[in-house]
């Protein structure tokens, strides 16, 4: 069965120093793997999505994330934190399921406050 | 870039009222969803559609059905609104054709019920 546990509810750094996001999942087929930034009043928006292809993954804003499978890890680092980062962010696993249609489990988010 | 709009940002509803929640997506998408949101449990899926007029229960359907007429619509209602619906919306399209079904969610609709 799918789950993704999202490590911090919470997570709060100073601007100009690295954000660690952490994110396990458990999937019983090759997923895929997404991060989701939201903020305050908006919709999701996608930051960067793994598919099989490279393990480390760019995204939007100077996000990546690694996937790694031994550790069943997608963790979310940014070298150094921006004000305008501060919003929550959402780890995603899309499986194939038992009937072999997709099925997308969300984390229950981490909330990210920056500093000045 | 894909566009997901939703008929509403903010709406004040009544107890027991019947309430409509709109959502149009530009990008010829096969799946459309609706996900209520709530602190601390993350998203929860309401219903999904693969297809026009086809329509799936997703994680919590009870107190509200959907509606799909054309392709790029997909309405949520809720029969009799109670004050345990109260909570932000967000309807999400996205295209097979695309491995992993990376979803595009809407700005969101946050619902209170009075």
């Amino acid at each position: 069965a799918q789950s993704v546990t999202q490590l911090d509810s919470h997570v709060s750094v100073s601007e100009g120093t690295p954000v660690l996001l952490r994110c396990n999942y458990s999937s019983s087929y090759s997923p895929s793997l997404f991060w989701y930034v939201q903020h305050p009043n908006k919709g999701l928006q996608l930051l960067l999505k793994y598919t099989s292809a490279a393990t480390l993954v760019k995204g939007i804003n100077g996000f990546e994330a690694e996937f790694k499978k031994s550790e069943t890890s997608f963790h979310l680092t940014k070298p150094s934190a921006h004000m305008s980062d501060a919003a929550e962010y959402f780890c995603v696993v899309s499986d194939r399921g038992k009937t072999g249609g997709f099925k997308t489990i969300f984390g229950a988010g981490t909330r990210l406050f920056v500093k000045a | 870039d894909v566009k997901v709009t939703q008929s509403s940002r903010y709406l004040v509803k009544r107890t027991g009222e019947k309430v409509f929640l709109e959502c149009v997506q530009d990008m010829d998408h096969e799946n459309m969803f609706w996900y209520r949101q709530d602190p601390g449990l993350g998203l929860r899926l309401i219903y999904f559609s693969y297809d026009v007029k086809m329509k799936e229960k997703g994680d919590i359907p009870e107190g509200y059905s959907v509606s799909r007429e054309k392709k790029e619509r997909f309405s949520l209602i809720l029969e009799s609104a109670s004050t345990n619906q109260t909570s932000m919306y967000l309807c999400a399209s996205s295209s097979r054709r695309d491995r992993g079904y990376e979803q595009y969610f809407g700005p969101g609709t946050r619902l209170t019920v009075t």
